[in-house]
């Protein structure tokens, strides 16, 4: 059974860099599979970051791309997100998420298996 | 990008069927047979319900399905059940290779 788990400081300051880990167990990274990271303002909706292929190919939403890079560390089973310059907008639940993958061979943009999610705050 | 537009709120009482609307434009919702709808109950993560716009995945309850017209996508829950009661959003890939999600839309059952 795949399981994804974040971890990653709970409390920044305005300006410093947010890094959040996804720990995979049930599964190796390397094998295959898209890897991704969503995120939730309190009381708001989803809102995507970026997804990497197991390769290490990425997409990022064009509205965070000049900040966001996700990284696969294979040796460790995880993948990675570093999100700079924070403020305080970007204070929310930050998700690790694996995309989904259709029996019959493809990867629909959608994602089946969720961690429980991680509270980030950003505060002075 | 900006967020694919859904109601903020429906209501329905149980065993009735609501229908969630999604709206996007021809370059997401419309241009695409990739709509994703996902479940979200309080403090939880989000549950995958419905991709490719119509497709459930395995375990997913038949009381949820999916269809598309034109830009505005749906998603229709039949039977209603008190434990339906959730936050659900939905998704379009984009013609920028990237993910947009809906606002998301609160489903009260009466």
């Amino acid at each position: 059974q795949v399981q994804l788990q974040e971890s990653g400081p709970g409390l920044l300051k305005p300006s410093e860099t947010l890094s959040l880990t996804c720990a995979v167990s049930g599964y190796s990274i390397s094998s295959g599979y898209y890897w991704g990271w969503i995120r939730q303002p309190p009381g708001k909706g989803l809102e995507w970051i970026g997804t990497i292929y197991h390769s290490g190919s990425t997409s990022y939403n064009p509205s965070l791309k000049s900040r966001v890079t996700i990284s696969v560390g294979t040796s460790n089973n995880q993948f990675s997100l570093k999100l700079t310059s924070v403020t305080a907008a970007d204070t929310a639940v930050y998700f690790c998420a694996r995309r989904y993958f259709d029996s019959s061979g493809y990867y629909p943009d959608a994602f089946d298996i969720w961690g429980q999610g991680t509270m980030v705050t950003v505060s002075s | 990008q900006s967020a694919l537009t859904q109601p903020a709120s429906v209501s329905g009482s149980p065993g009735q069927s609501i229908t969630i609307s999604c709206t996007g434009t021809s370059s997401d919702v419309g241009g695409y047979n990739y709509v994703s709808w996902y479940q979200q109950h309080p403090g939880k993560a989000p549950k995958f319900m419905i991709y490719d716009v119509s497709k459930r995945p395995s375990g997913v309850s038949n009381r949820f399905s999916g269809s598309k017209s034109g830009n505005t996508a749906s998603l229709t829950i039949s039977g209603l059940q008190a434990e339906d009661e959730a936050d659900y959003y939905c998704s379009s890939y984009t013609s920028s290779s990237t993910l947009v999600f809906g606002g998301g839309t609160k489903l009260t059952v009466l």
